[in-house]
């Protein structure tokens, strides 16, 4: 079962724009986070928002959460190449320790 | 990679060997997860362990087993893999001493069944 669906799965842009991808999930949760994965490496984590916050920030990073329409979505300001990577969003709608991760979205920021 | 190692990080078997791979830590983190990652289906959890001796399903457990005999090692073990099996497989902990609900991940290990 994917808790979490991401749109779009591809987004290709121009350094310095902003890029936004959104993750859709099913059942109810008491968090969403985001996580970004390198080519060939393991997932980090970028940002956690919890079920009674609307938005969050850290640094270029915005994230909110529309727990009415069952939706998240991640803002990254003024693109750098270095921020080409997948961006997955993840849920604890199946128990704090049984993330569920999307099928992620593939960023690319063209020089 | 949060102090995680993972062993191999990369290998080939045939069809119906037993496979063992190794998630290595060392700062005592409670939880240890084993995930796989295909493509089109993101990451998906195989098993956790949240102590020695303390293990969980995950979404896809049917084919692996899991082991925690010390806190510093969870192994997952292929009983006799299978094509289907071929995939990337990553290692991750989370601590309540740091943020319960963060997870870090190894680097991964790739691993191909022919």
């Amino acid at each position: 079962s994917q808790q979490g669906e991401e749109d779009p799965q591809a987004l290709s842009i121009q350094e310095g724009e902003n890029a936004t991808m959104n993750c859709s999930y099913k059942t109810s949760i008491n968090n969403l986070q985001w996580y970004r994965q390198n080519s060939g490496r393991g997932l980090v984590h970028l940002i956690l928002i919890r079920s009674n916050e609307r938005e969050k920030h850290s640094g270029r990073l915005r994230v909110t959460l529309d727990t009415s329409k069952k939706s998240s979505s991640l803002l990254i300001t003024a693109s750098r190449a270095a921020d080409t990577a997948s961006y997955f969003c993840a849920t604890d709608a199946q128990g704090a320790q049984k993330l569920v991760f999307g099928q992620g979205t593939r960023l690319t920021i063209n020089p | 990679d949060a102090g995680i190692t993972q062993s191999p990080r990369h290998k080939v078997t045939e069809t119906g060997t037993p496979v063992t791979l190794r998630c290595h830590q060392t700062e005592n983190h409670r939880y240890m997860y084993w995930y796989r990652q295909d493509p089109g289906h993101g990451l998906r959890l195989i098993h956790y362990s949240y102590g020695v001796k303390d293990t969980d399903k995950g979404e896809v457990s049917d084919g692996y087993s899991v082991s925690r005999s010390k806190t510093e090692d969870f192994l997952l073990t292929l009983e006799s893999a299978t094509s289907s099996q071929t995939s990337v497989y990553f290692c991750a902990i989370s601590d309540p001493r740091l943020a319960q609900e963060t997870q870090y991940f190894g680097p991964g290990t790739r691993l191909l069944v022919l």
